[in-house]
């Protein structure tokens, strides 16, 4: 069964770091997402991307993070000066296209903010 | 996107039925109710989705009555490796809906 793929499976920075978490979408899916879960809370949506450019993003979502596309595969969220409160389980999730009735998640990308 | 309630925690012996039930009173039309799974320090996982009345696949059942002000995700003989949270989720699937929205789940904890 295809699957969306996330790397590093957990990342240990400072304080201030910029931090680039990548993930690889199921290869026929158009839709994408990002959502974080802070150890013991629920899972939070961020943003979805769609045709090159965000279609939503929540309150989260600041000036801190952004996301790209680079080449057609990957699918990256940058933090650009991580916080402590960053620290959190971070899931990449796909979807084929508007009819998709399953978001597919990622394993999750574990970031450590120390 | 309609709320959902469902309960905090479950405690099951293995090998019985789980039910799991969600009530959704505000659900729209065009709203579909859809489970997930998530074990922990994993992404979740589709379990099953239905429109109305019965659905069945390899892992569970969901029913919905008519009204669709509730369903009840059904786990038949569960084992220990069914201790995870399960999330019912309600909304419009199609027609360009964006994202899935989690509550906090109800936590099943699957005892020997």
């Amino acid at each position: 069964e295809p699957e969306v793929t996330q790397t590093p499976s957990h990342q240990v920075t400072q304080m201030g770091q910029e931090v680039i978490l990548r993930c690889v979408p199921i290869s026929n899916h158009l839709y994408f997402y990002w959502y974080r879960q802070i150890l013991g809370q629920k899972v939070e949506f961020l943003v979805s991307f769609y045709n090159n450019e965000i279609s939503e993003k929540s309150e989260i979502f600041d000036d801190q993070f952004s996301v790209e596309r680079p080449d057609g595969s990957n699918f990256t969220l940058k933090i650009r000066s991580t916080k402590l409160e960053d620290s959190a389980m971070y899931f990449c999730a796909s979807r084929v296209d508007s009819s998709g009735n399953t978001i597919y998640f990622g394993e999750g990308s574990w970031l450590t903010v120390v | 996107l309609a709320k959902t309630t469902q309960p905090i925690s479950m405690d099951s012996y293995e090998g019985q039925e789980v039910n799991i039930t969600c009530s959704h009173n505000n659900i729209a039309t065009n709203d579909y109710i859809t489970w997930y799974q998530q074990f922990p320090s994993q992404g979740p996982r589709f379990i099953i989705q239905g429109y109305k009345t019965k659905v069945t696949n390899e892992v569970a059942s969901l029913f919905i009555p008519a009204d669709r002000k509730s369903s009840t995700l059904s786990l038949p003989r569960v084992s220990l490796s069914d201790t995870a949270v399960y999330y019912c989720l309600v909304g419009p699937f199609t027609g360009g809906y964006q994202k899935v929205t989690f509550g906090t789940g109800t936590k099943l904890q699957v005892i020997p």
